[in-house]
């Protein structure tokens, strides 16, 4: 079965810590991208890759890290400079070369306290 | 400054009728659009696209109309059906060698048996 997996589904961190969100995908896509969504708000991108070991800030990249080490995988961290972390944070990937449709993943809840 | 806006956050239809969803956006230099769904704590799914050389795209129940005089998109559903009821956002990208969405702000319809 091909697939986007996010885990985990909920996540309870502390303030001032970091933490990093999996995202791994089989679909042999080569871009990968990290959202998230507030109440009320639209899907707001973080970052993006459209190949390994390269990553482009997205729009509000402030607070976040990425790698992309794997053509599979695109670890997002969350880390204590992000002010308000907690967020529904959505993965998604498309193949490159011209198809825009993005496949998401089942989110991951995070609630910082 | 949002460049994709949905501005009805909220939508009720009787099961059997037509669903429209508006998307309007400002920039002229989108050319392909995209409308995705998604249920509560789950992530978006592809609905149907269409690219600005054509005015519209159907597949079975679902019809997406592109203005691109007005830069205004819409979502036709009939019949509505209780399982359409989610939140459904556009999405908006250029075609520069870049995969980036924009996403509106989505609106959520609610089919009434």
């Amino acid at each position: 079965d091909g697939g986007i997996t996010q885990s985990p589904k909920y996540l309870f961190r502390k303030e001032g810590q970091n933490v990093t969100l999996s995202c791994e995908q089989n679909l042999n896509h080569d871009a990968m991208y990290w959202y998230r969504q507030d109440p009320g708000q639209g899907l707001r991108l973080i970052y993006y890759s459209q190949i390994v070991n390269d990553f482009q800030k997205g729009d509000i990249a402030e607070g976040y890290s990425v790698s992309r080490e794997k053509k599979e995988s695109f670890p997002l961290t969350v880390t204590s400079a992000q002010k308000n972390p907690t967020a529904f944070y959505l993965c998604a990937s498309s193949m490159a070369s011209g198809r825009y449709e993005q496949y998401f993943g089942p989110g991951t809840r995070l609630t910082v306290t | 400054d949002q460049q994709v806006k949905q501005n009805s956050p909220s939508l009720s239809v009787q099961e059997g009728r037509i669903s429209i969803l508006n998307c309007d956006y400002t920039n002229s230099m989108f050319d392909y659009f995209l409308w995705y769904k998604k249920y509560p704590a789950e992530g978006p799914t592809f609905l149907i696209s269409i690219s600005s050389i054509k005015d519209k795209n159907e597949d079975g129940r679902f019809t997406v109309f592109l203005n691109k005089s007005a830069k205004h998109l819409s979502l036709h559903i009939v019949p509505s059906q209780p399982g359409d009821s989610a939140v459904y956002f556009c999405a908006v990208t250029t075609n520069f060698g870049n995969e980036k969405l924009t996403f509106g702000t989505g609106t959520r319809l609610t089919i009434i048996p």
